[in-house]
């Protein structure tokens, strides 16, 4: 199994800001992912991030809006950009060799 | 992309009943997980199980991956098994190893 962590848990932010998340996992996984689920809503992928390359980011995500650092295999941040109200969401990370598992989320309100 | 559809979308029980919760698939599948998600928003595994039976407890899952679908059973339901369920599958591997969800069936069980 693997354990994941996400910081912050919850942030509320202005409009046009950003916010960088952090996403750590207790052991080395070789791909992470990151989602986004909008209220009352299913869990959309946003990008799956690779250690020492570029993520891969699904249609409608862009990396100038969601840039994703991968720098090892125990770690990752996911940053969303110039923040509208739209962007309102629970942002999570998953990863893990065959079982995928979850962090907390991070429950952003933008204003 | 592959679909997956789950059954039924809400579903309301009196404390001590039985339910079962059903996810069809598009396509083959190398991962299915069934997925927990907690009024606080944290998304419990619950099982891993491309095919075959499993047992946890009051809960069981059962996929029969030649006729893409599977089942989660509950069985004497308690008001802390209210909450969300979420199907996710997997048809890809390495870099295509994401999983796509379900919209997830809203359980309430009521004391």
């Amino acid at each position: 199994s693997a354990v994941i962590s996400q910081k912050p848990s919850r942030d509320i932010c202005q409009r046009g800001t950003s916010l960088t998340i952090q996403c750590q996992v207790d052991s080395q996984v070789t791909m992470m992912f990151w989602y986004r689920q909008q209220p009352g809503q299913s869990l959309t992928l946003i990008a799956t991030a690779n250690q020492g390359s570029e993520a891969t980011y699904e249609s409608g995500f862009v990396i100038d809006k969601f840039p994703i650092s991968r720098p090892n295999l125990t770690f990752s941040t996911l940053t969303v950009s110039n923040l509208s109200p739209e962007d309102s969401s629970i942002y999570l990370c998953s990863g893990g060799p065959d079982t995928q598992y979850f962090g907390p989320g991070t429950r952003l309100t933008v204003l | 992309g592959i679909q997956v559809e789950q059954s039924p979308p809400d579903l309301i029980l009196q404390e001590g009943a039985n339910s079962t919760l059903r996810c069809n698939f598009s396509d083959s599948v190398n991962n299915l997980q069934w997925f927990h998600q907690n009024p606080w928003g944290q998304l419990i595994n619950l099982f891993y199980i491309p095919s075959g039976t499993k047992q946890n407890g009051r809960l069981s899952a059962t996929t029969v991956a030649t006729e893409r679908y599977s089942l989660l059973y509950i069985s004497s339901s308690q008001t802390t098994d209210s909450g969300v369920y979420f199907c996710a599958v997997r048809d890809g591997t390495g870099a295509n190893s994401k999983l796509t969800f379900g919209k997830g069936i809203t359980l309430s069980v009521r004391p």
